[in-house]
């Protein structure tokens, strides 16, 4: 099945800089890539998608990339805001209808 | 508040004990999908369900059972048989239609078993 990787685990940002997440995917068959964003104690909340007849996709601030050829797929974030502190999640999906298979997350910090 | 619905937010049970989550979403979503959320290690798979009355096991359903008699709820079941109960559960419901859309998650229960 898919495997999903996600790296940093935790990143720290001064505010002002970018902040840049990277996830590699196993299946070549994925065609949608979903970024989710859950702050502390709240829901998981999608922030931006790619599917994969698309290599970037920019929504003000936020960015996605991604690269079929070596199966991996970026998000990034523009100068950033401590409101952006909080867990990204990204996530890949082979499916036809939407089961998606996530990657571990990463923690923002985004410091004064 | 989103649409779909769980209780309680924190719910604390004894080892060897049975219970129940509920999700209810009002979104009129065709799926439904139950997520579990550890630490360090994202979101995992526990089942989904595209249509009422069917559903799959997801990555990790051992220990868990779900039911789907209706189009807005998906309770789950944590039984005695899960080893690690203890844990954040998410769930999330989506459109199903001409390839995947965006999943709409629930406040989540933080489920303490002692």
């Amino acid at each position: 099945g898919e495997n999903v990787e996600q790296h940093p685990s935790t990143l720290s940002v001064q505010e002002g800089d970018s902040a840049v997440i990277k996830c590699t995917y196993s299946d070549s068959a994925s065609n949608y890539f979903p970024w989710y964003k859950q702050e502390l104690g709240k829901r998981p909340q999608l922030i931006i998608d790619i599917r994969s007849n698309v290599g970037e996709k920019k929504d003000q601030r936020i960015a996605v990339t991604l690269n079929k050829t070596a199966k991996h797929f970026s998000l990034h974030i523009t100068e950033t805001q401590p409101e952006d502190s909080a867990v990204y999640f990204c996530a890949a999906s082979t499916d036809s209808w939407g089961k998606l298979q996530f990657g571990a997350g990463t923690q923002v910090v985004v410091t004064p | 508040d989103g649409g779909i619905t769980q209780s309680p937010k924190y719910l604390f049970r004894k080892e060897g004990q049975n219970v129940t989550l509920s999700c209810e979403q009002n979104l009129n979503h065709d799926a439904m999908y139950w997520y579990r959320q550890d630490p360090g290690q994202g979101l995992r798979l526990i089942y989904y369900s595209q249509i009422v009355n069917d559903f799959q096991k997801g990555d990790i359903a051992e220990g868990y059972s779900v039911s789907r008699e209706k189009k807005e709820s998906f309770p789950l079941t944590v039984t005695s048989a899960q080893k690690n109960p203890t844990a954040f559960y998410l769930c999330a419901s989506s459109i199903v239609g001409t390839g995947v859309y965006e999943q709409y998650f629930g406040p989540g229960t933080r489920l303490t078993v002692t």
